[in-house]
Order: C-alpha cells, then structure tokens, then sequence
C-alpha cells in the first residue's frame, strides 16, 4: 500500500524565509502526489498535486513541489513564508490501483516568527 | 467555500450516547468519504460510498456506520460514544468512484467532543 512520511512535526521560520517542508512516499510506481493545508479551525484546502507530466508543480498561495522519482520525494516550498502560512500542512497520496484511497502524513505544523 | 457542506460543526455528548454527523457532497459528486482527525492517529480514512453503495472500508469500528441516501448526501452515525472519540470528522466528495490524481474536495469539518 502507499504511504508518505512527512519528517518532523513542526518547522519553524522567520518571515520571509524560505519555507521546505519534506514529504517521501512509499510506492512501487509513481503515485498521484498532494499537499493539503489546514488553517485553524478550518478544513482542508488542497494546495498542490502531482499526476503526470512536468515534475515542478506549482500551486496556490506561492507554493509549489517537485517530484522526484530518485528521491522518491515531493518536497514543498516557498521561497518567502508570511504570517499567514502559518497552518498545519498534509502531504498525501493516491495509488494506481483500483481500490487505492487517499493516505495522508502525520502533518507538520508551519509557525512563521515576526 | 469547498462546495462539502458538513453539519454540525461543534458537537458534545457524553460517554455511550450516539451522534449523527451530516454531510452534502459537491454538486455533481457521487463518491463521499469519512475521515478521522485525532491527534494521536492523524487523519484515517473510515469509509467510502458511491452512489448510494458502500465501496470501501477503512479504519472504522464497529460502533461506527455511515449510509449515502438517493440524494447523495451522507451520514455518519457514531454510537457507544468514548472518549477516545473524541475527534474531528471530514467529510469529502470526488465525482467518481475512483478519482486518481484529481483528489478529493473536503468540507470543513465536524468537532465531536465526548464528555
């Protein structure tokens, strides 16, 4: 079964910093790749995903990831973190097969310090 | 908005009482799924149903079931509540029965607090 491992539970930055925030997964063959973020209190808002084609995705709110099939990663980052990224973030993943549903990491909490 | 509407968002009852948890899919979307958010066991999935069917089972217990009526929208019902449900439970909906790399759209959640 697929799974992903988001290492760490909290990543601390300063604003404007750059914000990398690591997930790998577990697949024999490539999987579709997500990041989802939860604000507090609220739902969860898919940020960016990876299906097939261009290895650099881009997503809302300055983010984007890169998958890497070598590293088997999909590494999410911004290059300058405001106050408002603060939130907890879920990297996630969808196998091929059939009967494949949607895994999520533990998650990591995203501060951003003044 | 996401389009998943869940109801209620706050809810507290007490030790071995039965909750209801309410969910509307996005309009079109005939797949809904439940997840489990707890600190300790991060988000499970519980369950899916398409179209009125049940496709898939999770990490859900006994004391749990859910059903997808002919208008689509879902309940959840949790019964012999214990503290150790105590949780937050999404909803979320994808237009088909298998969604791959297009994912799914997740409400915003019910608060169950059991006391």
């Amino acid at each position: 079964a697929q799974s992903v491992t988001q290492l760490g539970s909290h990543v601390s930055v300063s604003e404007g910093a750059l914000v990398l925030l690591r997930c790998n997964y577990s697949s024999s063959v490539p999987p579709y790749l997500f990041w989802y973020v939860q604000y507090p209190n609220q739902g969860l808002q898919l940020l960016l995903k990876y299906t097939t084609g261009a290895t650099l995705v881009k997503g809302i709110n300055g983010f984007e990831a890169e998958f890497k099939k070598s590293e088997t990663s999909f590494h999410l980052t911004k290059p300058s973190a405001h106050m408002s990224d603060a939130a907890e973030y879920f990297c996630a993943v969808i196998g091929t097969g059939a009967n494949s549903k949607l895994t999520f990491g533990k998650g990591i909490t995203l501060s951003v310090r003044p | 908005d996401s389009g998943v509407t869940q109801t209620p968002k706050h809810l507290i009852t007490a030790t071995g009482q039965r909750v209801t948890l309410r969910c509307s899919p996005r309009s079109g979307d005939l797949s809904v799924y439940w997840y489990q958010q707890s600190l300790d066991q991060g988000l499970q999935f519980l369950i899916q149903y398409y179209n009125g069917e049940e496709r898939a089972k999770g990490n859900i217990l006994e004391r749990f079931s859910a059903q997808q009526f002919p208008d689509l929208h879902s309940e959840l019902n949790l019964s012999s509540l214990e503290l150790g449900d105590s949780a937050l439970y999404f909803c979320a909906s994808s237009a088909r029965q298998q969604t791959g790399g297009r994912g799914y759209t997740f409400g915003s959640g019910t608060r169950l607090t059991v006391v």
